[in-house]
């Protein structure tokens, strides 16, 4: 099975928020990672959060991470159509490994 | 924007046919990679380099193979390409160590657009 699960789909409407979720496996990971990929374009990180942390918020973005539960999600206030993009969650390479684990992605579509 | 480009960016080719795609840095960056993106199966790691001429194999490197004789480029070679091998590829590179300055963050590439008929 899949070492980091996400869910493939999410549509939400202009202006309300977007909560995608992500469960990973490696409870050593140091970094847990946000990355965005725009239509053509290939992935650019969009935020991280260190493993000691609960939360970050960075302007719209909110990351929020329960090490108990193995669970990271990333909220998005006011939604707008330029959000729209594929977002896959990364856990960072743990136990000598330098390969980080990737989810399949999460299509967030906005509708106006 | 770190530096990295990918050649050709899209290519169209016939089954049987060899193909190379070409990463190419300008970060010094130690590691790179070579994904391959298909609907449904996210990004999936095909080969991977930790300094020239040190490759290893990801989940699915079956029908391809990929040198590094220089810290700069990475290439990806089809031998015989089949219709299975139609994705989007993508090159990324990274640091190792997660120090005070390093998240280990990779850098893509925009993507190398391969068909195979």
């Amino acid at each position: 099975g899949e070492d980091v699960e996400q869910s493939l789909f999410l549509s939400v409407r202009e202006g309300d928020s977007s909560v995608i979720n992500c469960t990973y496996t490696d409870s050593s990971s140091t970094y847990l990672y946000w990355y965005k990929q725009e239509p053509g374009a290939g992935l650019q990180l969009l935020t991280y959060i260190f493993s000691n942390m609960d939360m970050k918020q960075d302007q719209r973005l909110t990351v929020l991470l329960n090490k108990k539960d193995k669970h990271l999600s990333l909220r998005i206030a006011d939604t707008q159509t330029g959000d729209s993009a594929i977002y896959f969650c990364a856990e960072s390479p743990s136990g000598g490994s330098y390969i980080p684990t990737f989810g399949r992605g999460t299509s967030l579509i906005v509708h106006p | 924007d770190a530096g990295i480009t990918q050649s050709p960016r899209h290519k169209v080719t016939e089954t049987g046919t060899p193909v190379t795609l070409r990463c190419h840095q300008t970060e010094n960056h130690r590691y790179m990679y070579w994904y391959r993106q298909d609907p449904g199966h996210g990004l999936r790691l095909i080969h991977y380099s930790y300094g020239v001429k040190d490759t290893d194999k990801g989940e699915v490197s079956d029908g391809y193979s990929v040198s590094r004789s220089k810290t700069e480029d990475f290439l990806l070679t089809l031998e015989s390409a089949t219709s299975s091998q139609t994705s989007v590829y993508f090159c990324a590179i990274s640091e190792k160590d997660q120090g005070a300055t390093n998240t280990g963050e990779l850098f893509f590439g925009e993507g190398s657009r391969l068909t195979v008929l």
